[in-house]
């Protein structure tokens, strides 16, 4: 199975702060890797798909980039609506694996 | 409106059994591939299970292979996930997930139920 290595599992930051997270993959794959929001009592949200694609309705500041074997998630301008847990996942080939999540928290 | 409203959960011993349901309304269940994905407490995402849109094809996690077994019924729109000898690090709850659109590299799912927590305990 394809591991997911995300970095870091946990970071502080402020509002207005530019984030990134890196999501590592043991195998490269081309680019059928999506991000997830998950805030604590809600379902995950889909923000990025096909490693570079926003979501329909996804607020402009999520981006994500990256092919092979790295891929990122960025946030510009942190909103406070943004501290969650952020997990990538990868759709190249089953079982479908999930990163082990990072937990943005206000600084 | 989409909706998915798992059933079945609760608390079993190890090496017990439980069926969790996914009942579904607002779209053409037939038409899209369902998933099973899990949360322990205090732990990330894990996805669980896919089947196919007529049931005929199914895939699991390594942790869950030979165990749990993927089914659905088109006719009562409903999603099933039979688990066998259950083990304590099976606590979680289990949101079932329709795939929400199909690019030209992959299928991704983004309509999710509430959840429900299955126990293994004791």
């Amino acid at each position: 199975a394809i591991q997911l290595t995300q970095s870091p599992s946990s970071l502080s930051a402020s509002v207005g702060d530019r984030v990134t997270i890196t999501c590592r993959a043991s195998q490269g794959f081309s680019s059928a890797l999506a991000w997830y929001q998950h805030k604590p009592g809600k379902v995950p949200k889909l923000l990025i798909y096909d490693a570079s694609s926003l979501r329909s309705g996804v607020p402009s500041r999520f981006s994500g980039s990256g092919s092979g074997t790295e891929f990122t998630l960025t946030i510009n301008s942190l909103q406070p609506e943004d501290f969650a847990t952020y997990y990538c996942q990868q759709f190249s080939r089953y079982p479908l694996t999930f990163g082990g999540g990072t937990k943005v928290e206000i600084k | 409106e989409v909706q998915l409203l798992e059933s079945g959960g609760g608390l079993v011993q190890p090496g017990g059994s439980l069926r969790l349901s996914c009942a579904a309304s607002g779209f053409t269940f037939s038409n899209y591939n369902m998933n099973w994905v899990r949360q322990a407490p205090g732990r990330g995402l894990e996805w669980v299970s896919v089947i196919s849109k007529g049931g005929d094809t199914t895939y699991s996690a390594d942790s869950v292979k030979g165990r749990f077994t993927t089914s659905r019924d088109n006719s009562k729109d409903t999603l099933y996930l039979q688990m066998n000898s259950l083990r304590a690090e099976d606590t979680a709850v289990y949101y079932c997930a329709k795939d929400w659109y199909c690019s030209s590299v992959s299928c991704y799912y983004d309509f999710w139920g509430q959840g429900t927590l299955v126990t293994v305990s004791s």
